[in-house]
């Protein structure tokens, strides 16, 4: 079975800073992965997503995720943060391996915290 | 914007009463998928709806059901409401089986 670990509930970084959101996942199939982020109050958006193309994904807002099998990780960076990154960032797999593509199975999220 | 709009954005229940939630999908969408997601944790699927009939579940007791409609909108309705309940539900369309998730903003149920 599909699951995904997010290290560090908590991440603080000044603005202009590298930001580095760690992902791990345990997948029996090849995975498809996703960082998603959350404003307060809003609904999920879709960032970027690996479905077993090339290892290194560019998404939205400058951010980027490179795709490891050898470490099991999916870590999500971004070279330089802005105030306005400051949210909820969830990774996620997708059970597409059980059929059920409309199921991905979510971290618990890493909150971002960018300061002045 | 996503296209896909939630009702109602907040509602207060009591303890063994029924909700049911609304989900309007994004035009030419023709799968739903609705989650739970609990204060401080993430996402959990509940189901998903394809033309009109479930074709995949989460850990959740058959008290949460749901419906789609020939328009694709959808509903989750929740039986004998419990304290646990209480989450943001989150309803996500996608235009195929296999396509991306647009996801609603979310209904906040409390159950007192």
């Amino acid at each position: 079975a599909q699951s995904v670990t997010q290290l560090g509930s908590h991440v603080s970084v000044s603005e202009g800073a590298l930001v580095l959101l760690r992902c791990n996942y345990s997948s029996s199939v090849p995975p498809y992965l996703f960082w998603y982020v959350q404003y307060p109050n809003q609904g999920l958006q879709l960032l970027l997503k690996y479905t077993s193309a090339a290892t290194l994904v560019k998404g939205i807002n400058g951010f980027e995720a490179e795709f490891k099998k050898s470490e099991t990780s999916f870590h999500l960076t971004k070279p330089s943060a802005h105030m306005s990154d400051a949210a909820e960032y969830f990774c996620a797999v997708s059970d597409h391996g059980s059929g059920n593509t409309g199921k991905l199975i979510f971290g618990q999220g890493t909150t971002l915290q960018v300061k002045p | 914007e996503t296209g896909v709009t939630q009702s109602p954005t907040h509602l207060i229940k009591t303890r063994g009463q029924q909700v049911t939630l609304r989900c309007s999908s994004q035009s030419g969408h023709n799968t739903v998928s609705w989650y739970q997601q609990a204060l401080g944790q993430g996402p959990q699927f509940i189901f998903q709806y394809y033309r009109e009939e479930e074709n995949g579940r989460g850990n959740f007791p058959p008290r949460f059901s749901g419906l789609q409609f020939p328009n694709y909108s959808s509903e989750l309705n929740v039986n004998a409401l419990e304290l646990d309940d209480s989450a943001l539900y989150l309803c996500a369309s996608r235009p195929t089986s296999d396509g991306e998730l647009f996801f609603g903003e979310g209904s906040r149920l409390t159950v007192l």
